[in-house]
């Protein structure tokens, strides 16, 4: 168990469709990474956020956005569904320190699946 | 070209061999690597951590580095059947995640 939860699990929803996929991080870690794996495309790195505040941008869609809370929790909304958008998505969390390196933590994802 | 090349396999080794997986990569700036194994429909857990080139040993697993020919490598000793799963290799130019790129990942089969 890395410490990293996520939920849902599972989730299938109609095309056109809005879902938000939750995150808790590894406690005291302050960043927030959001990753989506497909089969084709392989872990793609989506969204970063630090204590709060977006720190990176990957290969995020416009249709999705992302937000980090207070409590460090963070969500990953995903909006205007599309049958390509089925993936496992992935949060994962670091620890602030610089001798953790990049080490990140990911969470057993959320299924998403989109008909 | 990808920044990071993976043979995806599948591999297929009989229990007790050594596995070796392997990743090149074009970027001479990545100094951190990593090995992340991954059991189907599960999160990636991460198995190796080092910081620029030599030599790693945890348990049956070892990672290499040799940055002068960008090639990084896992050896699996011993290999159970628990060791099936697909194995990520990572790497990333400084600290901070955000930039962590990902091999496609190799799928391992140990048979009994």
């Amino acid at each position: 168990d890395s410490g990293v939860t996520q939920t849902p699990k599972h989730l299938i929803t109609a095309t056109g469709q809005r879902v938000t996929l939750r995150c808790s991080p590894r406690s005291g870690d302050l960043s927030v990474y959001w990753y989506q794996q497909s089969l084709d495309q392989g872990l793609q790195f989506l969204i970063q956020y630090y204590n709060g505040e977006e720190r990176a941008k990957g290969n995020i869609l416009e249709r999705f956005s992302a937000q980090q809370f207070p409590d460090l929790h963070s969500e990953l909304n995903l909006s205007s569904l599309e049958l390509g958008d089925s993936a496992l998505y992935f949060c994962a969390s670091s620890a602030p320190t610089v001798s953790s390196g990049n080490t990140i933590y990911f969470g057993e994802g959320s299924w998403l699946t989109v008909v | 070209q990808k920044e990071v090349e993976q043979d995806p396999g599948p591999l297929s080794v009989p229990e007790g061999a050594i596995v070796s997986l392997n990743c090149t990569y074009s970027n001479s700036a990545f100094q951190y690597f990593m090995w992340y194994r991954q059991y189907s429909r599960k999160g990636p857990e991460l198995l190796m951590y080092t910081y620029s080139s030599g030599n790693k040993e945890d348990g049956r697993f070892t990672a290499q580095v040799d940055k002068s020919s960008k090639y990084i490598s896992l050896f699996i000793r011993d290999s159970q059947p628990s060791d099936s799963a697909t194995y990520l290799c990572a790497m990333s130019m400084k600290t901070g995640a955000n930039n962590l790129f990902f091999g496609t990942g190799t799928r391992l089969t140990v048979i009994p």
